[in-house]
């Protein structure tokens, strides 16, 4: 089975503080995606890694960075956290090829106060 | 304009019954996949079911399966003798080619709650 694991389930942090929320999977997938969802909204892709140290911007990059030091882990890194960015953050994996299928961790809820 | 669209915010469904969830989408690639995904209270997003736009026959897996109308732009949900457990969101999702080659996006529908009852 594929596991993608994401290091916090709960995560509470103040204005202004830098967050680091971390994902691994252990299926030597090629491809990593940070969403973040929102009510009513759904999922919005925040960015996307193809390879290591590689990354692209999704839909909605703005005040967010990532790294992607390992094939197997991928961070969302939050600079200086402010509270419109209280949400829940979900990390996926996948293969690549026409027929790709993202898997999912359990997501991480963040709250800035 | 939304690529993905999910006009049903909730739905109620007896145990036993089937219950279909709508999902429109809009694109003008020829080649997209289409996707469902069941969230349950915890969060973890679970894949469901695939239709990859060539696919000539509506994709099926167990209980659930993908009435796809491509003419319409329709991939409706259907899931057949309901569950307790079914009781969830359930979204629809889009991928399309990336005009960079790299990895496909999904683009996600705002998702409907299902609550299944006895």
């Amino acid at each position: 089975d594929v596991k993608v694991t994401q290091s916090s389930r709960y995560l509470v942090k103040r204005t202004g503080e830098k967050v680091f929320l971390e994902c691994v999977q252990d299926m030597d997938h090629e491809n990593m995606f940070w969403y973040r969802q929102d009510p009513g909204l759904g999922l919005r892709l925040i960015y996307f890694s193809y390879d290591v140290k590689m990354k692209e911007k999704g839909d909605i990059p703005e005040g967010y960075s990532v790294s992607r030091e390992k094939k197997e882990r991928f961070s969302l890194i939050l600079e200086s956290a402010s509270t419109n960015q209280t949400s829940m953050y979900l990390c996926a994996s996948g293969q690549g090829g026409t027929k790709e299928t993202q898997y999912f961790g359990p997501g991480t809820r963040l709250l800035v106060l | 304009a939304q690529k993905i669209t999910q006009t049903q915010p909730g739905m109620f469904v007896q145990e036993k019954e089937a219950v279909t969830l709508d999902c429109t989408y809009d694109t003008s690639d020829p080649s997209y996949g289409l996707f469902w995904y069941k969230q349950p209270s915890s969060g973890e997003m679970i894949f469901l079911i695939y239709q990859g736009s060539y696919d000539q026959q509506n994709a099926t897996e167990g209980r659930y399966s993908l009435n796809f109308q491509k003419a319409r732009k329709s991939a409706n949900l259907v899931i057949s003798a309901s569950q307790l457990g079914d009781s969830a969101m359930y979204f629809c999702a889009m991928r399309e080619p990336d005009i960079t080659g790299t990895a496909s996006k999904l683009t996600f529908g705002t998702g409907t709650r299902l609550q299944v009852t006895l």
